[in-house]
């Protein structure tokens, strides 16, 4: 089977702007989960996507956003950027998200706010 | 609010050595502890799922341990290799939501050759 895979890769983007990043699951993984890495943060969960719903959120502003397809791929969006956005976003998907399930990651997109 | 913690932040060994770290969370409302390899540029890769207290899980030269009564597990790596160089990464599952799993800051690993 394919692994997960985010893209693009790499994005420049400048303060204000806003970004969108894919993410393509597991062929058969319905639940999709998003976190970030900032220097010197361990990877922060921002939210979890089931069946094209939001089940779960961590503690982020509400720029950040997110939505799944009906193929459970899925987009980040983070509107209005600022410099503290930049960072390693990261999604992983698993069957059903369930507690003691294993999330599969893909290889991140790295974000660089100018 | 649930806080996972590794210790040491980084660690230098030279190969052939033996290594452990641990990972500490809290023992209540305990469900899973994942372990996690995260080598430079590449996606972080799953290791062990461990659930019951005592649990021993083994791949290849890499074992873990648990111990949820007092709230902590070790991940050894046995005769370390340069290729074994990256991040560990330790994390619980979330309390009482799903796809949420709580990570510790992981601890770097650098084996010399």
């Amino acid at each position: 089977k394919a692994g997960v895979t985010q893209t693009p890769r790499y994005l420049i983007k400048t303060r204000g702007q806003q970004v969108t990043l894919s993410c393509s699951p597991i062929s058969g993984h319905r639940s999709v989960s998003w976190y970030q890495q900032t220097p010197g943060q361990g990877l922060q969960f921002l939210f979890e996507y089931f069946s094209e719903t939001q089940r779960n959120k961590g503690n982020f502003p509400g720029r950040f956003s997110g939505r799944q397809f009906s193929n459970s791929r899925s987009e980040m969006n983070v509107s209005t950027l600022e410099l503290g956005d930049s960072a390693l976003y990261l999604c992983a998907s698993s069957l059903y998200g369930g507690r003691k399930e294993t999330q599969y990651f893909g290889p991140g997109t790295r974000l660089l706010v100018l | 609010i649930l806080n996972v913690e590794q210790s040491p932040q980084s660690l230098h060994v030279q190969e052939g050595d033996s290594t452990n770290f641990t990972c500490s969370f809290p023992s209540s409302n305990f469900y899973a502890l994942h372990w996690y390899r995260w080598e430079t540029a590449k996606s972080p890769e799953a290791l062990f799922v461990m659930t019951l207290n005592g649990d021993e899980k083994k791949k290849g030269r890499i074992s873990a341990t648990l111990n949820t009564k007092e709230g902590y597990s070790y991940l050894y790596i046995k005769g370390s290799q340069p290729e074994d160089s990256a991040t560990y990464l330790c994390a619980c599952d979330g309390s009482g939501n799903t796809g949420k799993l709580i990570f510790g800051q992981g601890t770097t690993l650098q084996v010399k050759p």
